[in-house]
């Protein structure tokens, strides 16, 4: 069995602040886990994911993301918020080919 | 990188009509295809997943003589909500995994938006 649980519904960051977006994930077998992105009215887009290796993972728009296997979390970080980092942002963890989607963040950016 | 292309983006139909929404990988062979659903401000829901050839593998708690879904070739999944109702409308959305990779890999299309009237 796997899940993801993402912390907050909703984020509220001011232009140019560091975003931090929670993640934490149960699985019986050694994760794979993704960050994506989600536009109003679109579908997914894959921002970073961790499969083996390096633990800290850097992806698209200046985004990166820590494995901490003890603490079982995946959080999303980017130093400088900028405004069309908007958007709605899934975590997910596979270990069975199937992708398990959490609840999504709405970051809201302060201009 | 490899896109999947999901037509249509909108549909309205009546109330007891049936809606086809296609989901196409553009420049790549998909051997197995996922269906998702969303319902607003909430996360994605698997519905099924498609493999080429086959029938399809339905989540629990899915209707599969509701929600028909064809995988008629490695390019195409389909799927069909019959009968629609008001509470069919909601976001659809699709992936795709490429023939020479695994779901590591897997592609979104852009999703559907379904409104039964």
């Amino acid at each position: 069995a796997q899940s993801v649980t993402q912390l907050g519904s909703h984020v509220s960051v001011s232009e140019g602040a560091l975003v931090l977006l929670r993640c934490n994930y149960s699985s019986s077998v050694p994760p794979y886990l993704f960050w994506y992105v989600q536009y109003p009215n679109q579908g997914l887009q894959l921002l970073l994911k961790y499969t083996t290796g390096a633990t800290l993972v850097k992806g698209i728009n200046g985004f990166e993301a820590e494995f901490k296997k003890s603490e079982t979390s995946f959080h999303l970080t980017k130093p400088s918020a900028h405004m069309s980092d908007a958007a709605e942002y899934f975590c997910a963890v596979s270990g069975n080919e199937k992708l398990t989607f959490g609840t999504g963040t709405r970051l809201t950016i302060i201009p | 990188g490899a896109v999947v292309s999901q037509h249509p983006s909108r549909v309205i139909c009546k109330s007891g009509t049936s809606v086809k929404i296609e989901c196409r990988s553009l420049d790549f062979q998909a051997t197995t295809m996922f269906w998702y659903r969303q319902f607003p401000k909430q996360s994605l829901m698997l519905m099924a997943t498609s493999n080429e050839g086959s029938k399809a593998t339905y989540e629990q708690g899915v209707e599969k003589d509701k929600f028909l879904i064809n995988h008629a070739s490695l390019t195409l999944s389909t799927l069909t909500v019959t009968s629609a109702h008001p509470e069919d409308s909601s976001f659809y959305i699709c992936s795709a995994i490429p023939a020479t990779g695994s779901y590591l890999g897997a592609f979104f299309g852009q999703g559907t938006r379904l409104t039964v009237v």
